[in-house]
């Protein structure tokens, strides 16, 4: 059974970067089927799709947040990251990894449970 | 961009209606990138419907999709306790992009 799970600082100051990394277990990052992304939720808000990436290391990213994301794959350690700078509270969510099929579905059929990244001083 | 405008905003009914979702694009979606989620407080999204109108694994059948043209639809033919939460759709397209609608919030009247 596939499984993601986010991990990082659940707490970023104001104008740092926000940096979480999705491991996932039970398949493998490198299958050619698949893109791997992250989505996040504001408190209380709707789901904003941030970026995904695909083995080789391309990547698609959101054009309102084009400007302070990064998304990275680590296929030795079957992982991939999401960094997001400069952050402000508006960055305040729970974050998301997910599983995107590239030629069949084109939906995310799998997701980790989440992590809450507040941003304060 | 494309933009998925979901309605109506909150949904209220009762256990044993049926629940008709919208979700317009404002520009041409092909059928087969379109999806629906399902989330309940406190849980990642759950996918629904993919396609436009395939079922995901493990999904009931009261779950259904259709469309025409720029609009899709959600229907739950006969609510179930469990039902009650936020539906989203989302778009793909050829860029790997993809795009949320705002959500609609089937609630117990």
């Amino acid at each position: 059974q596939l499984q993601l799970q986010e991990s990082g600082p659940g707490l970023v100051k104001p104008s740092e970067t926000l940096s979480l990394t999705c491991t996932v277990s039970g398949g493998s990052i490198t299958s050619s089927s698949y893109y791997w992304g992250w989505v996040r939720q504001p408190p209380g808000k709707g789901l904003e799709w941030i970026g995904n990436t695909y083995y080789s290391g391309s990547t698609s990213y959101s054009p309102s947040l084009k400007s302070r994301v990064t998304i990275s794959v680590d296929t030795s350690n079957n992982q991939f990251s999401l960094r997001l700078t400069s952050v402000t509270a508006a960055d305040t969510a729970i974050y998301y990894c997910a599983r995107l099929p590239r030629i069949t579905t084109f939906a995310l059929d799998y997701w980790g449970q989440g992590t809450l990244v507040t941003v304060s001083s | 961009e494309i933009v998925l405008t979901q309605s109506p905003g909150t949904l209220p009914l009762s256990p044993g209606d049926r629940a008709t979702l919208s979700c317009r694009a404002s520009q041409s979606v092909p059928s087969s990138f379109l999806a629906w989620y399902q989330q309940k407080p406190g849980q990642a999204p759950r996918l629904l419907i993919y396609s436009a109108s395939s079922r995901a694994t493990g999904i009931p059948d009261r779950f259904s999709g259709s469309w025409s043209g720029t609009d899709f639809t959600l229907t739950i033919s006969r609510l179930e306790p469990e039902d009650f939460a936020v539906y989203y759709c989302q778009q793909y397209d050829t860029s790997s992009s993809l795009t949320f609608g705002g959500g609609t919030k089937v609630e117990i009247k």
